[in-house]
């Protein structure tokens, strides 16, 4: 079965440093990734996917994210943190491999929720 | 284009009173779906659309009906809503249905709360 998880619920970090927002994940098949950011009272919005090639995709606002296959890891970085990019973080994963006719259900982490201090 | 809307914003309902949330798409996404979001567990699927027609369960889905008449539109009925349906729901759509490539966008969101 899919599963996504993402190991803290909070991070906390300064502004002007850098930022790192973990997800490891369990797929049978080829894992399709994806990092989503929600604001407060708002709906989720996509920030960037890796579906296959360079393990390193980069995104919308300056993020980044590595893909790690021995380590089925897909962490979300940002070389230098804004206040503004204060929000909670999801991490998901679908697959190739076809459930029950429809292979683009995702399967979404518990949410991180960073925030960043001026 | 409007993208991903979804009403009504905020809805209060009574025990086992029944509504449809509504929402609509003008991308002409062949995929659509529902979630809902509670607090430390996620998004998670309630039921999704592959196209006009054509409609099945996600991990979450009792209490909960779909239909998909055309390709815009998605509605979600509570037939009968229970305090455990107290949630934030989204809705979403994307570009294909096939082999989970697209991103999903996402509808502002619909706050319930049953008393």
């Amino acid at each position: 079965a899919q599963s996504v998880a993402q190991p803290e619920d909070q991070v906390n970090v300064a502004e002007g440093n850098p930022l790192t927002v973990k997800c490891t994940y369990s797929v049978s098949g080829n894992p399709y990734l994806f990092w989503y950011v929600q604001y407060p009272n708002r709906g989720l919005q996509f920030l960037l996917k890796y579906i296959t090639g360079d393990n390193l995709v980069k995104g919308s606002y300056g993020f980044e994210a590595e893909f790690n296959k021995s380590q089925t890891s897909f962490h979300l970085k940002k070389p230098s943190a804004l206040v503004s990019d204060s929000a909670l973080y999801f991490c998901a994963v679908s697959s190739g491999v076809n459930y029950g006719g429809a292979t683009n259900k995702l399967i979404f982490g518990t949410g991180t929720l960073l925030a960043v201090q001026p | 284009n409007a993208g991903v809307t979804q009403t009504p914003k905020f809805q209060v309902l009574k025990t086992g009173q029944s509504m449809t949330l509504q929402c609509a798409q003008d991308m002409n996404h062949e995929y659509m779906s529902w979630y809902r979001q509670d607090p430390g567990m996620g998004l998670r699927l309630i039921h999704y659309s592959v196209g006009a027609g054509i409609t099945d369960q996600g991990e979450v889905p009792n209490g909960y009906n779909v239909s998909r008449s055309t390709t815009e539109d998605f509605p979600l009925r509570l037939l009968s809503a229970a305090p455990s349906q107290t949630s934030v729901y989204f809705c979403a759509s994307s570009y294909s249905a096939g082999r989970g490539l697209y991103e999903q966008y996402f509808g502002p969101g619909t706050r319930l709360t049953v008393t």
